[in-house]
Parts: structure tokens; C-alpha cells; sequence
């Protein structure tokens, strides 16, 4: 089964500190790894995909087989950071499916 | 491009009623998706859509919920008979291909 977890409801760190939001993962084959952001009143946004390779924001995850993870780090933390942070995986459906997991909400303390 | 669009934004039914909730993809996109999210949970698949066609509804309920996307118009989530326990955001997403989707802002539905 496919499955999704992320073990912190809440994240707090101050401006300027490194941030590490953790993601593991179950699934048999090949995951594709997603994080999305949702900032206050705003809609799902994709943030990052790990076949991309890429830093948004600042952001970027790497995804790592053996411990199952997909962890997003940022390594200067900013106020405009705060949001919530959804992982996501899609199995051999493509990215039609998407799993979930519950999500982090992220406060950058001043 | 508006995005994907979703109506209405917040919707209140009484036990009993039926509630329809609108998606309109973005243009040229032809994948819709919908999504549930209960209170203090992530986002879970219903059902994805293409035009005139339900490729997967894995993760619909039963009974009393339908999704239709017809050739001209929005994409339909319908629930009968809503119960407490539908009271939810219902999310919408839509892609161009087989891409990771773009979401709609969300319907909020509660249910008296």
C-alpha cells in the first residue's frame, strides 16, 4: 500500500535558522515524490518534484531509497516560509494519483 | 489562465440535501482530479476524470457521491443525501497530461 507520513504537525523555528521538514514514504516500486505549499488563503501550490532536481525558494528535497524519505530543507529559514507543507507520492498511476501525507504547518518565528 | 476555479467556495447543506460542487480546469487542461480533505487530515483521492470519461473513481465512496466531467461545461462532484461526516474541503485539480496538477482553491462544504 501507498502511504504517506509526516511526523510533525508543527514546526517552529526563529528567521535565519535551518528548516528540515521530514517525509517518509511506503511504496514497492518507484515513487515519484511531490511537496506542495499552502500559504494562508491560498490555494495547493507545487513547490518542488524530486525528478526535477531543482531549488524553489530556496527549498529542495532529496529523495532517499534506503530510509524511504523525501525530507525538504532549507538551510536560512524566512518569514515568508510559513505555510503548510503537504508530501506526496504518485505510484505507477502517474501524477493522477497523488497520496498525501497530513501535512506540516510551518511558523518562522521573527 | 485563471487557474482552476472552483464554486461555489463555501456551501451549506442541511442532513438530507444534495450538494454539487463545480470545477472548472484550466484552459487546455483535459485531467481533473478531486480531492477530500476531512478536518486534521492530508488530501485524499476521490476520482480522476478526463472528458466524458471516469478513469479512476478508486477512491469514491459507494454510495451517494458521483463525479461527471461532460464535453462542454465544469467537472460535477455530487453528493445525495449529505451527512455530517461529508463536511469537508473538496479540491479540484487539473493537469494538461500526465504532470502533477494544478489545485483549485477548494470547496468547503458543512453539513447541518
Amino acid at each position: 500500500a501507498q502511504r504517506v507520513t509526516q511526523p510533525e504537525k508543527l514546526l517552529s523555528v526563529f528567521k535565519g535558522a535551518p528548516v528540515e521538514l521530514k517525509c517518509n514514504y511506503s511504496y514497492s516500486g518507484s515513487p515519484e515524490l511531490f511537496w506542495y505549499v499552502q500559504y494562508s488563503r491560498q490555494r495547493l501550490q507545487l513547490l518542488l518534484r524530486h525528478i526535477s532536481r531543482e531549488s524553489i525558494k530556496g527549498f529542495t528535497a532529496d529523495l532517499n531509497k534506503g530510509e524511504t524519505s523525501f525530507h525538504l530543507k532549507k538551510p536560512f529559514a524566512q518569514e515568508e516560509d510559513s505555510a503548510m507543507y503537504y508530501c506526496a507520492l504518485s505510484g505507477i498511476q502517474g501524477a493522477q494519483k497523488l497520496v498525501f501525507g497530513q501535512g506540516t504547518r510551518l511558523t518562522i518565528n521573527p | 489562465n485563471a487557474g482552476v476555479m472552483q464554486n461555489p467556495r463555501h456551501l451549506v447543506r442541511r442532513r438530507g440535501q444534495e450538494a454539487r460542487l463545480r470545477c472548472s480546469p484550466m484552459k487546455g487542461h483535459s485531467h481533473v482530479y478531486w480531492y477530500r480533505q476531512l478536518p486534521e487530515e492530508g488530501l485524499k483521492f476521490m476520482v480522476y476524470l478526463q472528458k466524458e470519461n471516469i478513469i479512476d473513481e478508486s477512491g469514491m465512496p459507494k454510495e451517494r457521491f458521483s463525479a461527471e466531467f461532460p464535453k462542454e461545461g465544469p467537472s460535477i462532484l455530487r453528493i445525495q443525501q449529505v451527512v455530517r461526516g461529508d463536511s469537508a474541503a473538496y479540491f479540484c485539480a487539473s493537469s494538461p497530461d500526465r504532470l502533477a496538477p494544478f489545485f483549485g482553491p477548494g470547496t468547503r462544504l458543512t453539513v447541518l
